[in-house]
């Protein structure tokens, strides 16, 4: 069955670093967009980034650009999220979730919290 | 940017009602439209995509319709279940963005 399974979370500085992974099963990896999707404590989704399957194509919402960097490794069924110059409103569950034009998989999400 | 407006932001019904949840894009997103639900502390869940095709799965009492710009999610004869967020999401162009979501519960 698919999973996906993401893990790095945790707590971080403001102006600190930390990057997520998502790992992938059940199904050919290679074959699907990935997203990144967040929701902050008590509000709605907000979708972040996407990337294609070899890593050619990829957009990231207007608050994350320049800091946020999303990659994968097709060997490793893995999707990743370098995330710097982290401020306290990215404070969230982060979400990986496959496909770009719906998601139908989502993993279990990775609380970020930055405090100062 | 497409903005997405979900109305109402919540809604009160009984076991056995039919509740509507309206999505508006600012521009036309031709059939680019889905549907997530989200119980609390869970990750959210595929219901609708592209306007009307149910996700495998999801049970019948779940519809969709709408293009351009202007959607509809029907629950028919809500069940205990069903109590939930429900979010749109366009998918037409990136950035990909989500309505705020609408909050389903037991009245």
């Amino acid at each position: 069955q698919v999973q996906l399974v993401e893990s790095g979370g945790g707590l971080v500085k403001t102006g600190g670093s930390l990057r997520l992974s998502c790992t992938a099963s059940g199904f050919t990896f290679s074959d699907y967009y990935m997203n990144w999707i967040r929701q902050a404590p008590g509000k709605g989704l907000e979708w972040i980034s996407y990337i294609d399957h070899e890593s050619r194509t990829i957009y990231y919402v207007d608050s994350v650009k320049g800091r946020f960097t999303i990659s994968r490794d097709n060997a490793k069924n893995s999707l990743y999220l370098q995330m710097n110059s982290l401020r306290a409103d990215d404070t969230a569950v982060y979400y990986c979730a496959r496909g770009h034009v719906f998601s139908d998989y989502w993993g279990q999400g990775d609380l970020v919290t930055v405090s100062s | 940017d497409i903005q997405m407006t979900q109305s109402p932001s919540s809604l009160s019904a009984f076991v056995g009602d039919r509740v509507t949840i309206t999505c508006r894009a600012s521009q036309s997103i031709s059939s680019y439209l889905n549907w997530y639900q989200q119980k609390p502390g869970k990750a959210p869940k595929l219901v609708i995509s592209a306007v009307a095709t149910l996700h495998s799965g999801v049970t019948s009492r779940f519809s969709g319709s709408g293009s351009g710009t202007d959607f509809t999610l029907t629950i028919s004869n809500l069940q205990p279940e069903d109590f939930a967020t429900f979010y749109c999401q366009q998918s037409y162009s990136a950035p990909l963005t989500f309505g705020g979501g609408t909050k389903v519960e037991i009245k």
